[in-house]
């Protein structure tokens, strides 16, 4: 079983609707980092959270330490939104290495 | 803003060449990371480095070395590169999060190095 698992894969939806992306893990963890990879490989830091939720624009992320689970929402989803979506958890007994989901392909149709 | 950078955004080389891949961030970051990713596999961690001149095993460091001698730069070498090391290459750095806390700690990456070995 993967420490850090992603749901769904992959997800297509149309342009507007409100999209929920999963990530659960299975480690005590210090922090969770969601990161987005647009086509072309380039990979941007959305979010280094440890509690509660933060927001960025149209971005949401949501975590509950207890239940081990975050939670990636994008509200009025757009095309250029379309890109993998990445959870990685760091370890409480590590300072170095993440633990990487196998990350969530959303394509947003117009 | 921070800012990554890797000295070749494409390579090819062939089976057997020794290939560097440089990694330079302007951020004064104390962790400095390389990684490969194939499609369904994610990243894989092979080398990280914590300071200058220290540098850890990640996951696949097999036929790989790095290099560390200034702390922005971070080199990746393939002392004799293998068809089975075609891959996207991204060097990523961050803050050391015992000094700096757990929430600074978010990787920064570069553009990556889409590598082909024939």
């Amino acid at each position: 079983k993967n420490e850090v698992e992603q749901s769904p894969q992959n997800l297509t939806a149309q342009e507007g609707e409100f999209i929920t992306i999963n990530c659960s893990y299975s480690v005590g963890i210090s922090a969770l980092h969601w990161l987005q990879q647009h086509p072309g490989g380039g990979i941007v830091s959305l979010f280094m959270l440890s509690s509660g939720k933060k927001k960025h624009g149209r971005l949401i992320a949501t975590i509950n330490i207890q239940e081990k689970h975050s939670s990636l929402h994008i509200t009025a989803s757009h095309p250029r939104d379309s890109a993998v979506y990445i959870c990685a958890v760091l370890p409480m007994d590590s300072n170095y290495q993440l633990i990487w989901g196998a990350g969530t392909k959303l394509i947003i149709k117009p | 803003d921070v800012k990554v950078t890797q000295s070749s955004r494409y390579l090819v080389k062939r089976t057997g060449e020794k290939v560097f891949l440089e990694c330079v961030q302007d951020m004064d970051h104390e962790n400095m990371f390389w990684y490969r990713q194939d499609p369904g596999l994610g990243l894989r961690l092979i080398y990280f480095s914590y300071d200058v001149k220290m540098k850890e095993k990640g996951d696949i460091p097999e036929g790989y070395s790095v290099s560390r001698e200034k702390k922005e730069r971070f080199s990746l070498i393939l002392e004799s590169a293998s068809t089975n090391q075609t891959s996207m290459y991204l060097c990523a750095s961050s803050l050391y999060p015992k000094r700096s806390g757990a929430l600074s700690y978010e990787q920064y990456f570069g553009p990556g190095t889409r590598l082909t070995v024939t």
